[in-house]
């Protein structure tokens, strides 16, 4: 079973600084999709950035990009230049594609908090 | 184009009702899976639907169901409601996994 873990509750991050949030997972898989979703207050989920495992140019999404550590099965996200509008709570989620595409696991989140 | 409805936005049910949850996916998507979300933590898989079939449940009690239809759009049923049912229920859906899943706006359940 696949399983994602999120060891930062919660960060916080000065208006245009930079900040990177951890995201480790266990998959028994040898190809498989990772994510990183934002969840706003509105609770609507928004898809931020995704990196297929087989990949190993790490993927970035204008100010968003990852630090895809295969062996390490470490999964960051860093935001540059952070705005207010990043505030949220931000989910890693790991699919093991296949037949089971449709199921993604997720971490437990992060808060994170931009401070103007 | 639309992206993934869900309804009703908003829900009040008493403990042991039978609730009723609706999804439609975005045009060309064939996949719909559905989550459950408690406030403060992560969704929590339930179902996954592929061409009407059920391709993927999780650790939900029977109490649990869902169905797809010819349209690709899909109902989550839950029978016997309980307290601990109150949550986000959240629907997605994806033309393959490498692109990643649109999740609706979600139903939000109350238990009474």
């Amino acid at each position: 079973a696949q399983t994602v873990t999120q060891s930062q509750p919660e960060m916080s991050v000065q208006e245009a600084e930079t900040v990177t949030l951890s995201c480790t997972y266990d998959t028994s898989e040898s190809n498989y999709y990772l994510f990183w979703y934002k969840q706003p207050p509105s609770r609507q989920m928004i898809l931020v950035i995704r990196q297929e495992a087989y990949k190993q140019q790490n993927a970035t999404e204008n100010r968003f990009s990852v630090n895809f550590q295969k062996a390490a099965k470490s999964f960051s996200l860093k935001i540059s230049d952070s705005q207010l509008g990043d505030t949220a709570m931000y989910f890693c989620a790991h699919n093991a594609g296949g037949t089971s595409y449709g199921k993604l696991t997720f971490g437990q989140g992060t808060i994170l908090t931009v401070h103007p | 184009d639309a992206g993934v409805t869900q309804s009703p936005t908003h829900l009040i049910k008493t403990r042991g009702q039978h609730v009723t949850l609706r999804c439609s996916p975005i045009s060309g998507h064939k996949s719909v899976s559905w989550y459950q979300q408690v406030l403060g933590q992560g969704p929590q898989f339930i179902f996954q639907y592929y061409e009407k079939e059920e391709r993927g449940r999780g650790n939900f009690p029977d109490r649990f169901s869902a169905r797809q239809f010819p349209n690709y759009s899909s109902e989550l049923n839950v029978n016997a409601l309980l307290l601990g049912d109150s949550a986000l229920y959240l629907c997605a859906s994806s033309p393959q996994a490498r692109y990643g899943y649109t999740f609706g706006s979600g139903t939000r359940l109350t238990v009474v």
